[in-house]
């Protein structure tokens, strides 16, 4: 059975800088690439960064590239969000997703980042 | 970017109507779109991916349709199960990326 958790979410001041981690289980972890999702309170899905397999190639929505870095541990099977510089409007559910082709078929059950003073 | 866009951003209707959502590209996706739905307070589920296919385990009453710029998600007798909000998204290679719309939400009358 695939399972996805997050952790690492919390309060944080703006301008502060956090980690999410998420652990996966139950599939072949290098073989798949992985994304983050976010969730604004009451708003839409929002995709944020994706890594791939390897690890090799990351990529990121124009509004957190250069703050934040994804990554990955495929010894560990741990997926990573460091997330710094975070502003009000990164709070969300952050949720860390498994991909099929090209699309997300396991989501994590979320880890909530409150960025606010 | 390519941008998505649903329609209706809501609609009610009665338990056994058929429901029918919608979903617009910016510009031409081929077959690259997925719908998930999301009940309240509960994690988004894939239902359908590649426009028409779907996924394991979802109910036939679902179904798909599209290719380039518009697609559209069938819920064949609505159940009070289905009250939730589906979001469409895509993936575009040339960058790449991925973009989800704004969600409908369903609700029964």
């Amino acid at each position: 059975e695939v399972q996805l958790l997050e952790s690492g979410g919390g309060l944080i001041q703006p301008g502060g800088s956090l980690r999410l981690s998420c652990a996966a289980s139950g599939f072949i972890f290098h073989n798949y690439p992985l994304t983050w999702v976010r969730q604004a309170p009451g708003k839409g899905l929002e995709w944020v960064s994706t890594i791939s397999g390897s690890g090799g190639s990351t990529y990121y929505v124009d509004s957190v590239k250069g703050r934040f870095t994804i990554s990955r541990d495929n010894s560990k099977n741990m997926l990573y969000l460091q997330m710094n510089s975070l502003r009000a409007e990164d709070t969300a559910i952050y949720y860390c997703t498994k991909h099929l082709l090209y699309y997300f078929d396991y989501w994590g059950q979320g880890a909530l980042v409150t960025v606010s003073s | 970017d390519i941008q998505m866009t649903q329609s209706p951003s809501s609609l009610s209707a009665s338990v056994g109507d058929r429901v029918t959502i919608t979903c617009r590209a910016s510009q031409g996706i081929s077959n690259f779109l997925a719908w998930y739905q999301q009940k309240p307070g509960k994690l988004p589920k894939l239902l359908i991916y590649a426009a028409s296919t779907l996924q394991s385990g979802v109910p036939s009453r679902f179904s798909g349709s599209g290719s380039g710029t518009d697609f559209t998600l069938t819920i064949n007798s609505l159940q009070p199960e289905d009250v939730a909000t589906y979001y469409c998204q895509t993936y575009n290679s040339a960058l790449p990326t991925w973009t989800f719309g704004q969600g409908t939400k369903v609700e029964i009358k």
